[in-house]
């Protein structure tokens, strides 16, 4: 079975700094991916970034780069320049293409982009 | 190009009735996928499809039924509604074998008295 750990429930963060979502993850199968979603309070899922678990670099995605560690099983989220739309809850998942060939999603992290 | 829809945004069930909610898809996408997300909690995975007339089951199919007949539509159905299958149903499809992004409909929000 895959897991994600998400152990930040909340975390503010001051307008224009950068900020650090944390996710750890758990998962047998040799070749996954990792996923990081945004949800605003309105409610809809939108994807952020993805890393492959044979990709060799980091991957980034204008302000959102993705740390990967794999040795670690981690996968941070680093936000750039935090704007104030940037409030909202983040969540880490994990898909493997192994037997499961499901995404497996974390408990998430509200993030609260302070004025 | 509409992306994912879902029909309806919002019902309120009695326990014991039955339901059928409504995925779309305009992406030609082969996989699609039902999740239910809970308060403080991550999206759960119902059940899933690989492509036309198949389905899987996910993380928490218990309760839930659904129905693969065109591909680009993804039918959730609840038999005899429960509260505790009061949450928030999002549907999602994607391309290939799913390492890749995932898009998301934007959410059902269920409730069962």
């Amino acid at each position: 079975a895959q897991k994600i750990t998400q152990t930040q429930p909340g975390m503010f963060v001051q307008e224009k700094e950068a900020v650090t979502l944390d996710c750890t993850y758990d998962t047998s199968d040799p070749s996954y991916g990792l996923f990081w979603y945004k949800q605003p309070s309105s409610g809809e899922m939108i994807f952020l970034i993805y890393q492959g678990s044979y990709d060799q670099q980091n991957a980034t995605e204008g302000r959102y780069s993705l740390n990967f560690q794999k040795a670690r099983k981690s996968a941070n989220l680093v936000i750039s320049a935090s704007q104030l739309g940037d409030s909202a809850m983040y969540f880490c998942a994990v898909f493997s293409s192994g037997s499961a060939r499901q995404l497996t999603f974390g408990s998430g992290t509200q993030l609260t982009v302070l004025p | 190009n509409a992306g994912v829809t879902q029909t309806p945004k919002f019902r309120v069930l009695k326990t014991g009735q039955s339901m059928t909610l409504l995925c779309a898809q305009d992406m030609n996408h082969e996989y699609m996928y039902w999740y239910r997300q809970d308060p403080g909690m991550g999206l759960r995975l119902i059940h899933y499809s690989v492509g036309e007339g198949t389905t899987a089951k996910g993380e928490v199919p218990d309760g839930y039924n659904v129905s693969r007949l065109k591909k680009q539509n993804f039918l959730l159905g609840l038999e005899s509604a429960a509260p505790s299958q009061t949450s928030v149903y999002f549907c999602a499809s994607s391309y290939g074998s799913g390492v890749g992004e995932q898009y998301f409909g934007p959410g059902t929000r269920l409730t069962v008295t």
